[in-house]
């Protein structure tokens, strides 16, 4: 697509439920990035994939989060059994993957995470 | 000490000065250099990017780079009431691929 699209745009929880955040990167953008940012606070890396390798998973803050990436295109972050201090806005981003040509990263529009 | 630093501001200047956006990091062989605008609610968008020491324009931004002082700069001239915002600076590392390290972000504020 012509940008990098996130889904939903805003996500009420019940404390304990589980939930999933989509990512669909720009196309042909092999590299793909999770952000979440509190509010007011800046940006906290969870985790980075790139093409086929293992992804960079040291971001993530527990074992209740987990993301995939399937055919090296859309991904999904799932937090299970949310807590209150999962609330923030997920932001994902894509950009060219490794070699020349990197000029920085596209963000999605987010996700909007309150967790009640 | 933080791998890249900001001052959270805020920075206060009047329409039409200069603003001045300083970021310092600790990584000597970093690569690349970004600068992303962020306003509030909205996702960062990237301004521009630097490479190579000296000086990089871009209409009214000038991205500043000095690899030995491990500093890069953000001047915005003629400084308008929209580009009020919070400014990340972002560091590519040398041995990270394409992963970016960003800065807690310096928030800007320009008024009429």
């Amino acid at each position: 697509g012509a940008g990098v699209s996130q889904s939903p745009s805003n996500k009420v929880t019940e404390k304990g439920k589980d939930v999933e955040l989509r990512c669909d990167p720009i196309s042909g953008h092999t590299a793909l990035y999770w952000y979440r940012q509190s509010l007011g606070q800046g940006l906290e890396f969870l985790i980075y994939f790139q093409g086929n390798s293992a992804p960079d998973k040291s971001g993530l803050p527990s074992d209740r989060f987990s993301a995939e990436r399937t055919g090296g295109s859309v991904s999904t972050l799932t937090i299970q059994r949310t807590q209150q201090e999962d609330s923030a806005v997920y932001l994902c981003a894509s950009s060219l993957g490794q070699g020349g040509g990197f000029s920085g990263y596209t963000f999605g529009s987010g996700t909007r995470l309150t967790v009640v | 000490q933080k791998e890249v630093e900001q001052n959270s501001g805020p920075l206060s200047v009047p329409e039409g000065a200069i603003a001045s956006l300083n970021c310092t990091y600790s990584d000597r062989g970093s690569q690349s250099f970004f600068w992303y605008r962020q306003y509030s609610g909205k996702s960062p968008e990237l301004i521009m990017f630097i490479y190579s020491n000296g000086d990089k324009e871009d209409g009214r931004f000038t991205a500043q780079l000095n690899k030995a002082s491990q500093y890069v700069s953000l001047l915005i001239r003629d400084s308008q009431p929209s580009d009020s915002a919070t400014y990340l600076c972002a560091v590519r590392a040398g041995n990270a691929g394409n992963m970016l390290t960003f800065g807690g972000g310096t928030r800007l504020m320009v008024k009429p």
